[in-house]
């Protein structure tokens, strides 16, 4: 099993470019997140999908776009990169609640920079 | 809402010697309650979790972690530190009901042969 897969590992990008981040998981669980990471911020969360068909705004969501294209799938679309994206995003997967399982399994990132 | 605080930006240790990172926590109800470890470019990997039960949880990598709930706290611990130890660790909350996880800001682990 590959877990969580991310596409493109780094990117640059300039302002006002738009650009979509792939993420993948073939462990077929229900629930996938997209986070932040900054430094001395730890992670925070952009979107989640608690399960195919539907999406939830997490703490920071403005300037995103989420798409869970299926099970396996849930994309991130910056619509017109501002500099202030600059960072690395996280794809995290997971079980449904009540499901006994409850931790999160995490992709290798994407390091995205606007110049 | 929920809050993880990690109040140590760093952590040194000498290899061999026992090495604590600390947690503490804010819910509104009873929290799960996680450990994870990052490694340079690399995405986060899952150490152990607090769910129910005994409130001292075991996991990967010889560490382990309390369950405090008087105290609201969570700290890792490791009896034995080893330079390959050396990482990001970031403690994490779930109130139960919700789905998000909050992150701590993370603490740098520095293990010195």
């Amino acid at each position: 099993n590959a877990g969580v897969t991310q596409t493109p590992k780094f990117q640059v990008l300039k302002t006002g470019q738009s650009m979509t981040l792939q993420c993948a998981q073939d462990m077929n669980h229900n629930s996938m997140y997209w986070y932040r990471q900054d430094p001395g911020m730890g992670l925070r969360l952009i979107y989640y999908s608690a399960s195919e068909g539907t999406t939830d705004k997490g703490e920071v969501p403005n300037g995103y776009n989420v798409s869970r294209l299926n099970k396996r799938e849930f994309s991130l679309r910056l619509e017109s990169a501002a500099p202030s994206q600059t960072s690395v995003y996280f794809c995290a997967s997971s079980e449904a609640l009540g499901t006994g399982s409850y931790e999160q399994y995490f992709g290798p990132g994407t390091r995205l920079t606007v110049t | 809402a929920q809050s993880v605080a990690q109040p140590e930006d760093q952590v040194n240790v000498a290899e061999g010697n026992p090495l604590t990172v600390k947690c503490t926590y804010s819910v509104s109800g009873n929290p799960y309650l996680f450990w994870y470890v990052q490694y340079p470019n690399r995405g986060l990997q899952f150490l152990l979790k607090y769910i129910t039960g005994d409130n001292l949880v075991k996991g990967s990598y010889g560490f382990e972690a309390e369950f405090n709930k008087s105290q609201t706290s969570f700290h890792l611990k490791n009896p034995s530190a080893l330079v390959s130890d050396s990482a990001l660790y970031f403690c994490a909350v779930r109130d139960r009901g919700r789905r998000a996880l909050t992150f701590g800001s993370g603490t740098r682990l520095q293990v010195q042969p």
